[in-house]
């Protein structure tokens, strides 16, 4: 089956920059989403990419798709304490799925 | 507009008993999905409904079954509970196909 992989922890100092990593098997993805989990919440929709776009920003977000390597990321700039959370990703496949692939989280510490 | 509503929050069960959990969509939403979230396993697909009908179902055993409404509000069900059962229930709705989801807080099920 399809796979979604992603490193498990992070840790930044306050003010830095995050990036978080995933790559996919699923070579006929259409769309890849960032979700932010905290904690005893649910999964909120961060932003997602459809897969004929390279970058996608949206304020402190910015979105990078490497379609060739399969490979997606999430940078965070000016990285707060409220900012730490786990953070998903997904890949939709091309079948008119209404069912996303989720990685297993990466959580994500910042630090003072 | 509302978001994704579960309910209850927070369950106590004790083994052998039966429990049932209730979502109800973001109006407009007719994909309601189902996922099982713990430590060790990650997010794990339970079911999804569209239109009342089940068009896709995980690897979970018989014990775990669900339903939906006209209103396309949603059910699960967990028969003869067990200790392993314990987690976070997560109910996410979408509009269409390649829509992203979006999630409810969850149902955090506790079993004794």
């Amino acid at each position: 089956g399809e796979d979604v992989e992603q490193s498990l922890f992070l840790s930044v100092r306050e003010g830095d920059s995050s990036v978080i990593n995933c790559t996919y098997t699923d070579s006929s993805s259409t769309y890849l989403y960032w979700y932010k989990q905290e904690p005893g919440a649910g999964l909120q929709l961060l932003t997602y990419i459809f897969s004929n776009m390279d970058m996608k920003q949206d304020q402190r977000l910015t979105v990078l798709l490497n379609k060739k390597d399969k490979h997606l990321s999430l940078r965070i700039a000016d990285t707060q304490t409220g900012d730490s959370a786990i953070y998903f990703c997904a890949e939709m496949g091309s079948g008119g799925s209404y069912i996303p692939t989720f990685g297993r989280g990466t959580s994500l510490i910042v630090h003072p | 507009k509302a978001g994704v509503t579960q309910t209850p929050r927070y369950l106590i069960k004790t083994r052998g008993q039966q429990v049932t959990l209730s979502c109800s969509p973001i109006s407009g939403h007719r994909s309601v999905s189902w996922y099982q979230q713990t430590p060790g396993q990650g997010l794990q697909f339970l079911f999804e409904y569209f239109s009342e009908t089940q068009r896709n179902k995980g690897n979970f055993p018989g014990r775990f079954s669900g339903r939906q409404f006209s209103n396309s509000r949603s059910e699960m069900n967990v028969s003869t509970l067990e200790l392993g059962d314990s987690a976070l229930y997560l109910c996410a709705s979408s509009l269409g196909a390649n829509q992203p989801q979006h999630f409810g807080d969850g149902t955090r099920l506790s079993i004794l």
